[in-house]
């Protein structure tokens, strides 16, 4: 069974660059059978998708953060990343990686989340 | 891209059925049967409960069930049990390979 646990600085000053790694176990982010996912949820907010990324290394954003984000993988290390630049305090939240392989329109894997909070 | 909408909470006793809606528009709910339900516990990892609509993974108890018809899809949970409480999301497929999610609901055991 596939493990995901994210890690990555809990404060980031506005206007800087948020960065997070998901690391996998249990699974290889080498497999063509996986999408890996970032996904996020401000405080008192709703869950939004943030983006994935494919083993190949196709990417899909969020058409409102895809400015400011780039998610890619390192097989070497069985990790996924997040990237998003030029962060205010709206990007504040509960940051959670996850897998589709059951359903590549779906997230059936988890990570526990990381908060970010954003703030000089 | 909206947030689908679900109302904001709903409540039962052990043992009844209460169901969640989640409304979206044809661009996402009522285009694709892309439809899946999540189960947020405070400090957990979230749980994947429903996807395609209506299929429940290995492990969710049968007593999860989805549906949708038109721009609205429904999770019902019946015979409530107390650790049922929790907030629950839908996530659409919302085209060009993109996904929206739900505003939430807070399901409270009586």
């Amino acid at each position: 069974q596939v493990q995901l646990q994210e890690s990555g600085p809990g404060l980031v000053k506005p206007s800087q660059t948020l960065s997070l790694t998901c690391t996998v176990s249990g699974g290889s982010t080498r497999s063509g059978s996986y999408y890996w996912s970032w996904i996020r949820q401000p405080a008192g907010k709703g869950l939004e998708w943030i983006g994935r990324i494919f083993t190949s290394g196709i990417t899909n954003y969020n058409p409102s953060l895809k400015s400011r984000v780039t998610i890619s993988v390192d097989t070497s290390m069985n990790q996924f990343s997040l990237k998003m630049s030029s962060v205010t305090a709206a990007d504040t939240a509960v940051y959670y990686c996850a897998s589709s392989y059951l359903s590549w329109d779906a997230f059936d894997i988890w990570g526990q989340g990381t908060m970010v909070t954003v703030s000089s | 891209q909206s947030a689908l909408t679900q109302p904001r909470s709903v409540s039962g006793s052990p043992g009844q059925s209460v169901t969640i809606s989640c409304t979206g528009t044809s661009s996402d709910v009522g285009g694709y049967n892309y439809v899946s339900w999540y189960q947020l516990h405070p400090g957990k990892a979230p749980k994947f409960m429903i996807y395609d609509v209506s299929k429940r993974p290995s492990g969710v108890p049968d007593r999860f069930s989805g549906t949708k018809f038109g721009n609205t899809a429904s999770l019902t949970i019946s015979g409530l049990q107390a650790e049922d409480e929790a907030d629950y999301y839908c996530c659409s497929y919302a085209g060009s390979y993109t996904y929206v999610f739900g505003t939430g609901t807070k399901v409270t055991v009586l």
